[in-house]
């Protein structure tokens, strides 16, 4: 079985400040690793996907995260945050074989001015 | 182009009450989810359907939930017999093949209170 831990529920942070959102997940197999971000009254939007290849993946809006196979870990970053970041951020896993999409309990980022 | 579109966007019902939503997902899409979102959780998976196929149903918490998709396209979320605890966002995803790399598009939702 597959599992998604996002370590923060809510992250506050000064607009212009450096973020991270940790995501860890458990798999016996391997995975996708997918974030998503959910704008207020919004669905979901994909940031960003890693796949294979480069661990450093690049999505939209300035997003980036790191595939780290042996910590678990998928971690997403940005270097320097905009009121408009404020959303819940979810971490996602999918088997390489499958098509169900295991996601976390989300993260509310909060940007402050 | 248009995405993936819900119906009603709020849906308020008495217990006991039967409901349907509704997903229009993208055109040529041939992957269709339904997830459940609840307050402070993440999202639940539900069902998947892809093409001709039958539907993975392994996610339906009840047989009091239903669902299916007509001409492979619109899909319908039933429940029956409403419980307060099915109040949740209901979200419907689709992708082009539902392949693993696929990536999924979803609807703004459907917010269900169940008084």
């Amino acid at each position: 079985a597959q599992s998604v831990t996002q370590l923060d529920s809510q992250v506050p942070v000064f607009e212009e400040a450096p973020v991270e959102l940790r995501c860890n997940y458990s798999s016996s197999v391997s995975v996708y690793l997918f974030w998503y971000v959910q704008y207020p009254n919004q669905g979901l939007q994909l940031l960003l996907k890693y796949l294979s290849g480069s661990t450093l993946v690049k999505g939209i809006n300035g997003f980036e995260a790191e595939f780290n196979k042996s910590q678990t870990s998928f971690h997403l970053r940005k270097p320097s945050v905009h009121i408009s970041d404020t959303a819940e951020y979810f971490c996602a896993v999918r088997n390489t074989g499958g098509f169900k999409t295991i996601f976390g309990a989300g993260t509310r980022l909060f940007v402050k001015a | 182009g248009a995405g993936v579109s819900q119906s009603p966007s709020n849906k308020v019902t008495e217990k006991g009450k039967d409901v349907e939503l509704r997903c229009d997902p993208i055109s040529g899409h041939t992957a269709l989810y339904w997830y459940r979102q609840s307050l402070g959780q993440g999202l639940e998976f539900l069902i998947y359907f892809q093409g001709n196929s039958a539907p993975d149903k392994s996610g339906l918490p009840s047989d009091r939930f239903s669902a299916e998709r007509t001409g492979g396209s619109v899909s319908t979320l039933t429940i029956q017999r409403t419980q307060q605890e099915d109040s949740a966002v209901y979200l419907c995803a689709s992708s082009s093949t539902g392949g693993s790399t696929d990536t999924q598009y979803f609807g703004p939702g459907t917010r269900l209170t169940v008084l």
